[in-house]
């Protein structure tokens, strides 16, 4: 059974740092492109950053860039998000997810972790 | 990166269907057969109901259908039930990142 487990989210202030870890199990992570998407409070979805499966190639929306970093470990199938500089905006539930493929549709996603941000 | 068009809100009767629009550009939704659909219920995560434009998951209801036309793509949900009642988004690839619609509220009345 494939599981997308978030954990590191909570409270922060403004300015300061948090990184979120995704466990992946149940399917060969190394073969999967990986999403963060990001869901504000009563607010739609947000798509955040992608990487290959190799970690090659990594993508971040306009919003987070320069502040946000992606990454992952294959021998230890996880996922992170290091974010920096953190903004009032950036209050959110934080989703991991699966890339079924080429197309980008997400297949599998965590339950989220909350990160919010203030003073 | 502008997000996708998608009315906030559509409704429908038990039985009856509903359609539910995402506008793009020729950049997105118009340039790929690459649109997404995702049904998430309150406080769960979001499900993949369609991909490549019209193509369902294992497990989803054939109830389920999408379809595209230029730079709108469409989700169609047939013989509506209590339980689709939910938010919907779609998706788009495009050449450096995932587009998200704003969502549309299904109300079954």
């Amino acid at each position: 059974e494939v599981q997308l487990v978030e954990s590191g989210g909570g409270l922060v202030q403004p300015g300061g740092s948090l990184r979120l870890s995704c466990a992946a199990s149940g399917f060969t992570f190394s073969s999967y492109e990986m999403n963060w998407v990001r869901q504000a409070p009563g607010k739609g979805l947000e798509w955040v950053s992608y990487i290959s499966s190799s970690g090659s190639t990594i993508y971040y929306a306009d919003s987070v860039k320069g502040r946000f970093t992606i990454s992952r470990d294959n021998a230890k199938n996880s996922l992170y998000l290091q974010m920096n500089s953190l903004r009032a905006e950036d209050t959110a539930v934080y989703y991991c997810a699966r890339e079924r493929g080429v197309d980008t549709a997400m297949d599998y996603w965590g339950q989220g972790t909350l990160v919010t941000v203030s003073s | 990166q502008s997000a996708l068009t998608q009315p906030a809100s559509v409704s429908g009767s038990p039985g009856q269907s509903i359609t539910i629009s995402c506008t793009g550009t020729s950049s997105d939704v118009g340039g790929y057969n690459y649109v997404s659909w995702y049904q998430q219920h309150p406080g769960k995560a979001p499900k993949l109901m369609i991909y490549e434009v019209s193509n369902r998951p294992s497990g989803v209801s054939n109830r389920f259908s999408g379809s595209k036309s230029g730079n709108t793509a469409s989700l169609t949900i047939s013989g509506l039930q209590a339980e689709d009642e939910a938010d919907y988004y779609c998706s788009s690839y495009t050449s450096s990142s995932t587009l998200f619609g704003g969502g549309t509220k299904l109300t079954v009345l």
